[in-house]
C-alpha cells in the first residue's frame, strides 16, 4: 500500500535554529497536512496545503511557521527559529480528496535543546 | 469550536470484547474518524462514519449516532497488539473539512 514517508525520523536543534521537516505525500493525493503531538497530549492541526498554496492553518502556526511544496513530490515545513516548546513529533498526513481519509506519515520527532 | 472527549484509559483482557466511546460538540459535522496510534507512531485509519450507524470492519466495529452527538469503537477477540491509543477526529462542515482530534483513550490489553 502506498504510504507518506517523513525524513528526518529524529531532529535535535538548538534553540533559535532553523529546521525543515520533509514529508513525501502519497503521489495521487492532492491535499497535504502537517499536524504535531506535544509528548503526552493530542494530535494538533497545524495547516493544510492545497494546489501549491496554504488553505487552512491553525493558531498554532505563526510567522515562524512555513509550509513549501518545492517539486513535484516533497512537502516541507521549516520552522525558522526553534523554541523550546516546539518540541513535539510532527505528523505528516495526505488525502486523496478534501473529505476523504488522512494517511499519516510515521512522523519527525523534534526535540529543541 | 469543537469539543471531543474521550476516556483517558481503559484496560481489558485478552479475548475479551471493549467499547470506547467519543462524544463530541462541532460547529456542523460531516464525519468521524477512528484511528489507532502505536506508542511513537503515526495514527493509522480504522474507520470512518458519515451517516448513523454501526460499520463492521473485522474484529473493529464503529458506531455513530449524529443526533446524540455520539460514537463508540467495537473490539472483539482483543488481543495483545491492540493496546494503543485510541483516536477518535470529527471532521466539521461549513467551510472546513479539517479533522479535529481527541486526546485518545489509551488501551491496555493483560493477559
Amino acid at each position: 500500500e502506498p504510504e507518506v514517508t517523513q525524513t528526518p525520523s529524529h531532529q535535535v536543534t538548538q534553540m533559535g535554529q532553523e529546521v525543515i521537516l520533509r514529508c513525501v505525500p502519497i503521489s495521487n493525493h492532492l491535499y497535504f497536512y502537517w499536524y504535531r503531538q506535544i509528548l503526552g497530549q493530542k494530535v494538533e492541526f497545524l495547516v493544510s496545503f492545497y494546489n501549491n498554496e496554504i488553505s487552512e492553518k491553525s493558531e498554532i502556526f505563526d510567522d515562524q511557521f512555513s509550509v513549501e511544496r518545492p517539486d513535484g513530490s516533497n512537502f516541507t515545513l521549516k520552522i525558522r527559529s526553534t523554541k523550546l516548546e516546539d518540541s513535539a513529533m510532527y505528523f505528516c498526513a495526505s488525502s486523496r480528496q478534501e473529505n476523504e481519509k488522512l494517511f499519516f506519515g510515521s512522523g519527525t520527532q523534534l526535540s529543541v535543546l | 469550536g469543537q469539543n471531543i472527549d474521550q476516556p483517558t484509559e481503559m484496560t481489558a483482557t485478552e479475548g475479551a470484547i471493549v467499547q470506547i466511546n467519543c462524544t463530541y460538540q462541532t460547529s456542523g459535522f460531516n464525519g468521524l474518524f477512528w484511528y489507532q496510534q502505536h506508542a511513537g507512531e503515526a495514527p493509522t485509519f480504522l474507520s470512518y462514519n458519515v451517516l448513523d450507524g454501526l460499520e463492521e470492519k473485522g474484529r473493529f466495529s464503529s458506531f455513530l449516532s449524529r443526533s446524540k452527538g455520539y460514537s463508540y469503537l467495537l473490539l472483539k477477540e482483543l488481543q495483545m497488539k491492540d493496546s494503543a491509543s485510541y483516536l477518535c477526529a470529527v471532521r466539521p462542515s461549513g467551510g472546513s473539512y479539517i479533522p479535529t482530534f481527541g486526546r485518545g483513550t489509551s488501551l491496555i490489553v493483560h493477559p
